[in-house]
């Protein structure tokens, strides 16, 4: 696609509720991120794939996240028993590669969840 | 462990004026690069400007431009001739090797017409 489309633009669930959130990234993009980004502050990353591998996972809070990219192209971040603190916009990013500092990260418009 | 720091949660500027937007790191790479993303009320978190820290020469992209003190470890975004279309959060971002990007708490540019 011509940019980087995450799906639901709008979640809201009820605690303890399971929720999925797909981010497909651009087109031969070989790295993929997923951020968290809490209201007023900045983007905290969570999870990056390198193809279909999880390169880095260390951002992951705890074991309730999970994320999947089978193919090496669309992502799903799995959430478990959510909880309200786990409301927040969910980013997701891609690149060409992940391995050069100056490749530039493309965003999405990112998932707004809301645990009630 | 990286850290990045916008210490002006809140700027205003009026139109056509200029705005500098302050952040600082802190880092014990010596080759990493820095970034300005814009994130207007769709979300969606785009490119402004970025700077090699191995080059000296402060990086410029039409109205936008870097002053890169690696000394200070200082990185902030000039805006001239502000728009209203400028309004927006913006965020100072990090990065070294293949690690993924670091932000700061972001600035929140009002543009007064």
């Amino acid at each position: 696609g011509a940019g980087v489309s995450q799906t639901p633009s709008n979640k809201v669930t009820e605690k303890g509720k399971y929720v999925e959130l797909r981010c497909d990234p651009i087109s031969g993009h070989t790295a993929l991120y997923w951020y968290r980004q809490s209201l007023g502050q900045g983007p905290e990353f969570l999870i990056y794939f390198q193809g279909t591998g999880a390169a880095d996972d260390s951002g992951l809070p705890n074991d309730r996240f999970f994320a999947v990219r089978p193919e090496g192209s669309v992502s799903t971040l799995k959430i478990q028993r959510t909880e309200r603190g786990d409301s927040a916009v969910y980013l997701c990013a891609s690149s060409l590669s992940g391995s050069r500092g100056d490749t530039e990260a493309f965003f999405g418009q990112g998932t707004r969840l809301t645990v009630v | 462990a990286q850290t990045v720091t916008q210490s002006q949660p809140e700027m205003s500027v009026q139109e056509a004026e200029t705005v500098t937007l302050s952040c600082t790191y802190d880092t014990s790479e010596s080759d990493y690069y820095l970034f300005w993303y814009k994130q207007p009320p769709s979300r969606q978190m785009i490119l402004v400007i970025r700077q090699e820290a191995y080059k000296q020469q402060n990086a410029t992209e039409n109205r936008f431009s870097v002053n890169f003190q690696k000394a200070a470890k200082s990185f902030s975004l000039k805006i001239s001739d502000s728009q209203l279309g400028d309004a927006a959060m913006y965020f100072c971002a990090y990065r070294s090797g293949n690690t993924p990007l670091v932000f700061g708490k972001g600035t929140r540019l009002s543009v007064i017409a």
